[in-house]
């Protein structure tokens, strides 16, 4: 156990929905990362969140979004779903920037 | 371009036959070199951290090296739980953003 909590675990909605996907970081860490994994596929990263604010941004479409909240939980918009959206989504965390990353379990999404 | 290749995409082993597998890399700075283990539909998970060439960590049947080019992960006597995919991934100096390696789905038969 990472100590990185992600929920929900399964999520299966509909083309055109859009959904809000949770992650909770270690006790402490200050960085929150987000990753899509789709069938078979490497690990891409999306967007970076440093202490509530923006740190980087990887290969996200504009349809996605995230923030990271005071109490540093971070939550992941995907909007206007598509069939390609259907993935694993994690999230990371990590204490500062420049430090190794722990991931949750992940989010399944599968959209229809 | 900063890049990572890992080697080969696939490997299958017998249990107990020791093996190899690669991560080369082409960053313009290297601040750390990151091995992480990944069971199928679960997170990674954080394996070692190498900052310099000539570092190596151990864990179990597992052992990390570093060179100026690439990152080796050496398993002795394997077993079957040892099977997974490693994934290797940068981090250069020029930011924090890991670029990962696609992968070595590693497969150990009994």
């Amino acid at each position: 156990d990472s100590g990185v909590t992600q929920t929900p675990k399964h999520l299966i909605t509909a083309t055109g929905q859009r959904v809000t996907l949770r992650c909770s970081p270690r006790s402490g860490d200050l960085s929150v990362y987000w990753y899509q994994q789709s069938l078979d596929q490497g690990l891409q990263f999306l967007i970076q969140y440093y202490n509530g604010e923006e740190r980087a941004k990887g290969n996200i479409l504009e349809r996605f979004s995230a923030q990271q909240f005071p109490d540093l939980h971070s939550e992941l918009n995907l909007s206007s779903l598509e069939l390609g959206d259907s993935a694993l989504y994690f999230c990371a965390s990590s204490p500062g920037g420049g430090n190794e990353q722990f991931f949750g379990p992940g989010t399944r999404l599968t959209v229809l | 371009e900063d890049q990572v290749t890992q080697s080969p995409e696939a490997l299958r082993l017998q249990e107990g036959e020791s093996s190899s597998l690669n991560c080369s890399y082409t960053v313009s700075g290297l601040r750390g070199l990151f091995w992480y283990r990944q069971d199928p539909g679960k997170g990674p998970e954080f394996l070692f951290t190498l900052y310099s060439a000539g570092e190596e960590k151990e864990k179990e049947r597992l052992k990390a090296t570093l060179t100026k080019k690439e990152s080796f992960l050496h398993i002795t006597a394997p077993k079957p739980e040892d099977s997974a995919t490693y994934l290797c991934a940068v981090q250069a100096d020029s930011n924090y953003q890991l670029i990962w390696g696609a992968g070595t789905k590693l497969i150990i038969k009994p």
